[in-house]
């Protein structure tokens, strides 16, 4: 069936570190992929979108391309903050239906 | 900018009570879903609303659990009686149709619910 893989967490990096968060998917047909970060207490956000193959999703730093070939979606930012501290989701949406994965927790400490 | 509102943001209750929980998506969007999140975990769907019309709730636990969008618009999840392994963050999720693959969903705040 349809589902999203996550590599598996706690991250701890110091500030200013290079951040890779991998993850891989298993879908039929065409998903649309997604990554969502959710802070304490909080609901999940939208943190970046790809919608098809070979799309690079951005924001605040954040960048996934959405890659057919390996079925992945790896959030990559190059510097990190101490706000980034959170729990980030890959997702897909496969047109019926939405698949979240576990979750990584990052920490970022100063 | 428009957002999904849930309430209440914390809710304390004791077992074998009823509990629920309402949810008002973005106006317009027509996909209306509830997750239960598990610290630690991910979100797990309970339920998954077309309008007014349930498209999923294989994962919903029927003996206790009810869920309702009488009018497409807002939405009500009930648990009656809760049980202790019920503590948990309930999300409450909206989307345009979810057909259209590439639309996304927003997220209201959570509901946390301690059932003790």
């Amino acid at each position: 069936g349809d589902s999203v893989t996550q590599m598996e967490g706690p991250v701890t990096l110091s500030e200013e570190a290079f951040l890779t968060i991998n993850c891989t998917y298993t879908a039929t047909g065409y998903p649309s992929l997604f990554w969502y970060v959710q802070y304490p207490g909080e609901g999940l956000q939208l943190l970046l979108k790809a919608t098809k193959a070979d799309d690079k999703g951005s924001n605040k730093g954040f960048e996934a391309t959405y890659r057919k070939e390996t079925t992945s979606f790896h959030l990559e930012k190059g510097s990190v903050q101490v706000s980034d501290s959170a729990v980030y989701f890959c997702a897909l949406n496969t047109g019926n239906q939405f698949y979240f994965g576990t979750g990584t927790s990052l920490t970022v400490i100063p | 900018e428009a957002e999904v509102a849930q309430s209440p943001r914390y809710k304390i209750t004791e077992k074998s009570q009823a509990v629920a929980f309402w949810c008002d998506p973005i106006s317009g969007h027509a996909t209306l879903y509830w997750y239960r999140q598990i610290l630690g975990q991910g979100p797990e769907l309970l339920v998954q609303f077309q309008d007014e019309s349930v498209v999923d709730d294989s994962q919903l636990p029927k003996d206790r659990f009810s869920a309702e969008r009488l009018k497409g618009v807002d939405s009500t999840l009930k648990i009656q009686p809760a049980e202790l392994g019920d503590s948990a963050m309930y999300l409450c999720a909206s989307s345009l149709a979810i057909e259209r693959r590439n639309t996304e969903a927003f997220f209201g705040q959570g509901t946390r619910l301690t059932v003790v």
